[in-house]
């Protein structure tokens, strides 16, 4: 069955370096978003990306964080100078269209500690 | 402001017995309503999705029931097994297809 996939698993960095989170959506879809997740908080949108530009974004999803796809498989999200209330695990997210496009499904998510 | 609202303390069963978990929300009209299962360190993984103009949902053991008038929600695991045991998330969308909105989500705990 097609699954979401991210990379890296945990991530490691020091405060105000830059951090580039990989995410490969699930084939043929065409909608897709990010989600951070605090410790022990709930899970939290931060963005949504449909058809090469910014579709939605909340208050957490500011000047320091961008989104992309480079390319017609990956999906990034960077974070340009990491701050320690950055650790969170960020979950990447698709969705297919028409329909069914209201159903995401998530990776298994990057772990990300600022130190 | 809008709030969805799950049970935050642990919800422990024996195996077989029906698990019943809650969502409330307030200052919220949405579209659809979705459950998820999340296990610890991992994504929230989709389970059943209702519309509003539905009032049940089921999948195999499962069972979501919508009242947009209570604006609340039942998730029902019939025959529940110690392999339900996770978190389950409540999330809510609006009509623009964009983002979900999560509640704190309910932790299960099934003991044989």
């Amino acid at each position: 069955e097609p699954e979401v996939t991210q990379t890296p698993s945990h991530q490691v960095t020091q405060m105000g370096q830059e951090v580039i989170l990989r995410c490969v959506p699930i084939s043929n879809h065409l909608y897709f978003y990010w989600y951070r997740q605090i410790l022990g908080q709930k899970v939290e949108f931060l963005v949504s990306f449909y058809n090469n530009e910014i579709s939605e974004k909340s208050e957490i999803f500011d000047d320091q964080f961008s989104v992309e796809r480079p390319d017609g498989s990956n999906f990034t999200l960077k974070i340009r100078s990491t701050k320690l209330e950055d650790s969170a695990m960020y979950f990447c997210a698709s969705s297919a269209r028409q329909g069914w496009r209201e159903t995401q499904y998530f990776g298994p998510g990057t772990r990300l500690l600022v130190l | 402001s809008q709030k969805i609202e799950q049970n935050s303390e642990a919800l422990n069963i024996q195996e077989g017995k029906t698990a019943t978990l809650t969502c409330n929300y307030t200052n919220y009209s949405p579209a659809y309503l979705q459950w998820y299962r999340q296990d610890p360190g991992r994504g929230p993984v989709f389970l059943l999705l209702i519309r509003e103009n539905e009032k049940e949902k089921r999948k195999e053991r499962l069972k979501v029931t919508f009242d947009t008038t209570l604006k609340q929600s039942l998730f029902h695991i019939t025959a529940s097994q110690p392999a339900d045991s996770a978190t389950y998330l409540c999330a809510l969308m609006n009509t623009g297809f964009q983002k979900l909105v999560f509640g704190t989500g309910t932790r299960l705990l099934v003991s044989p």
